[in-house]
């Protein structure tokens, strides 16, 4: 089966600069996330979708983040303006369901530069 | 106090030799423990899930689990160079049941 595709792999902009990122779940997957990791840390969720419905956006900076997942399959997440400080990866992860025992399956991830 | 937590590192252990990693967690009310592997700039990957207190064996892997404790462990028993990566332990809790990640542990293995 297919993995999670994200693109772009790199961007590399200059603060202020809008910027976006898209996944394509795996198919079949009804259950979405966002996550950014950081060097040296492990991914902190942004924002967790439920086919179409975003059921956690509890830790997406809404003043700069926005995101969303149209038809309940491909997402995309967008920032803008971008800042210094959103430098970063961001994971996309899918699963079969919301519930506790069904594994995430991660993307590759678009590392994030911002100069 | 943060929700997972986890030794950074580096753990750096012979090859051969059991490397154990730890994590603790907050949530008592939390069911379901993941261990990932990161290797250096890719995603990470899921390589054992627990859900029950115990030991649960994959080949060279063990989780433990005492959620008296509110503990998880990995072993990696005969461990080789390609185990070198940082193990990042995930745990479902929160408000929300959502994922959360400890920063990982950097596992070096040495030849």
């Amino acid at each position: 089966e297919a993995g999670v595709v994200q693109s772009p792999r790199y961007k590399i902009i200059e603060k202020k600069q809008p910027v976006a990122f898209w996944c394509n779940p795996i198919s079949g997957h009804n259950t979405l996330y966002w996550y950014r990791q950081n060097l040296g840390q492990g991914p902190e969720l942004l924002i967790r979708y439920e086919n179409e419905e975003a059921v956690d956006d509890s830790q997406l900076p809404k003043d700069r983040f926005s995101a969303e997942r149209l038809k309940g399959v491909d997402s995309t997440l967008k920032i803008q303006p971008a800042e210094l400080g959103d430098s970063a990866v961001y994971l996309c992860a899918s699963s079969w369901t919301g519930q506790n025992n069904s594994p995430l399956h991660f993307g590759n991830g678009t590392r994030l530069t911002v100069t | 106090q943060k929700e997972v937590e986890q030794n950074s590192g580096p753990l750096s252990v012979p090859e051969g030799a059991i490397a154990s990693l730890n994590c603790t967690y907050s949530d008592r009310g939390s069911q379901s423990f993941f261990w990932y592997r990161q290797y250096s700039g890719k995603s990470p990957e899921l390589i054992m899930s627990i859900y029950s207190n115990g030991d649960k064996e994959d080949g060279r892997f063990t989780a433990q689990l005492n959620k008296a404790s509110q503990y998880v462990s990995l072993l990696i028993r005969d461990s080789q160079p390609s185990d070198s990566a940082t193990y990042l332990c995930a745990v479902i809790g929160g408000s929300q049941g959502n994922l959360i990640f400890g920063k990982g542990t950097k596992l070096s293995v040495k030849p």
